[in-house]
């Protein structure tokens, strides 16, 4: 099993730039997150998706931050224009049945704003 | 919404020592507790979890405790290794605030000096 897949693992762009990240769960896993972790702290949601609705996305700044899952696999998620507080690690995690036994998380990607 | 708070945010430890790390919770309806421990530019990873329909749970070195009624759980590590140097989070989930969206702690270093 390859776990959850994410791409890039490493981004640096300049401000009022665009960027995305990619995730594939695990194959099975229904339910999808992206969660946003600043140097020294614990993730912060973003969004969930069940399946390829977004059912939870009450944290996500709307103004610059998108996301899709199409399908209900893969999902990408971008920031458009992107701001020096952007800088963080993007991680990607899945679970079966709503998370009811935890969550695996990607290795997330690492953006850096200059 | 639930607001989970950890602590010591730093614990240094001698290797062979016990390490205890404290989060408590302030939703009620929270049921489902894990802990993930991330090394440095590396995935959190699932390390052990706890049901509030139990009190505690073991696995070889690591155990949890959940105490409802006070609303805070800890993490016990035993016979403390080097390898076991990392930043654990504690998370909750509360089955009234979006079934699978976890509240992670602020994290705990761990270091663990041979």
């Amino acid at each position: 099993e390859a776990g959850v897949v994410q791409s890039p693992r490493y981004k640096i762009i300049e401000k009022k730039q665009p960027v995305a990240f990619w995730c594939n769960p695990i194959s099975g896993h229904n339910t999808l997150y992206w969660y946003r972790q600043n140097l020294g702290q614990g993730p912060e949601l973003l969004i969930r998706y069940e399946n390829e609705e977004a059912v939870d996305d009450s944290q996500l700044p709307k103004d610059r931050f998108s996301a899709e899952r199409l399908k209900g696999v893969d999902s990408t998620l971008k920031i458009q224009p992107a701001e020096l507080g952007d800088s963080a690690v993007y991680l990607c995690a899945s679970s079966a049945r709503q998370g009811l036994y935890g969550y695996t998380f990607g290795s997330g990607t690492r953006l850096t704003v200059v | 919404g639930e607001n989970v708070e950890q602590h010591p945010s730093t614990l240094s430890v001698q290797e062979g020592d016990s390490a205890v790390i404290k989060c408590t919770y302030s939703d009620s309806a929270s049921n489902y507790f894990p802990w993930y421990k991330q090394e440095l530019g590396k995935r959190p990873q699932l390390i052990i979890d706890i049901r509030s329909n139990v009190g505690e749970k073991k696995d070889q070195r690591i155990a949890v405790t959940l105490n409802k009624t006070a609303k805070h759980f800890s993490l016990h590590i035993t016979e403390t290794q080097p390898e076991d140097s990392a930043v654990y989070f504690c998370a909750a989930s509360s089955a009234t605030d979006s079934w699978g969206k976890f509240q992670f702690g602020a994290g705990t270093q761990v270091v663990v000096t041979p």
